[in-house]
């Protein structure tokens, strides 16, 4: 069964070092969201991707995030200057275009620590 | 904006019984879905279940099912026959339908769920 992956899954960087988390999606989605969740607490939305562009964000993605579609495959997330507050979980999400069920399919998540 | 509530931080449930996790929200949408995801320690999601907001009839999975309460905004999770396995958090998700992208899920505060023999 398609899945979606993510690697690294586990980023230990240091407070101020730009990091990327990548995200495979599954092959005929065209719906692309990433998730945090620090730990303890609930899972919040990030951001989401659709043709090339955000179609949404939260105001956790201020200028320091960014996402991108680099090639037919992969779905970045690059945080320019990690914060402690960034040590969280972070997750990929994508879903079909079609099919009605509005399910997202979540990665295994990168696990991030700011030191 | 929506909210999703879940009251009950933690659960426990003895093997082969039945639990019942609650969440009500908060919309003044007429259209959406509903969620319950599951996160074993390993803190992958798992989508369990999910419910249309269209449909009356509620949504069953093998040993899931939910109570779907729409006028009470309420949308509660059965696990029957409880098993070691469904030791987890449970999540429960909002999404607002929007045509064309976006769809966001906003997620409760989850339940942690301990089944014990």
């Amino acid at each position: 069964e398609p899945e979606v992956t993510q690697t690294p899954s586990h980023q230990v960087t240091q407070m101020g070092q730009e990091v990327i988390l990548r995200c495979v999606p599954i092959s005929n989605h065209l719906y692309f969201y990433w998730y945090r969740q620090i730990l303890g607490q609930k899972v919040e939305f990030l951001v989401s991707f659709y043709n090339n562009e955000i179609s949404e964000k939260s105001e956790i993605f201020d200028d320091q995030f960014s996402v991108e579609r680099p090639d037919g495959s992969n779905f970045t997330l690059k945080i320019r200057s990690t914060k402690l507050e960034d040590s969280a979980m972070y997750f990929c999400a994508s879903r079909p275009t079609s099919g009605g069920s509005y399910e997202q399919y979540f990665g295994p998540g990168t696990r991030l620590t700011v030191t | 904006a929506q909210t999703v509530t879940q009251s009950q931080p933690e659960m426990s449930v003895q093997e082969a019984e039945t639990v019942t996790l609650s969440c009500t929200y908060d919309t003044s949408e007429s259209n959406y879905y509903l969620f319950w995801y599951k996160q074993p320690p390993s803190r992958q999601m798992i989508l369990v279940i999910r419910q249309e907001a269209y449909k009356q009839q509620n949504a069953t999975e093998n040993r899931f099912s939910v109570n779907f309460q729409k006028a009470a905004k309420s949308f509660s999770l059965k696990i029957s026959d409880s098993q070691l396995g469904d030791t987890a958090m449970y999540f429960c998700a909002f999404m607002k339908y929007r045509a064309g992208g976006g769809n966001k899920l906003t997620f409760g505060t989850g339940t942690q769920l301990k089944v014990e023999l």
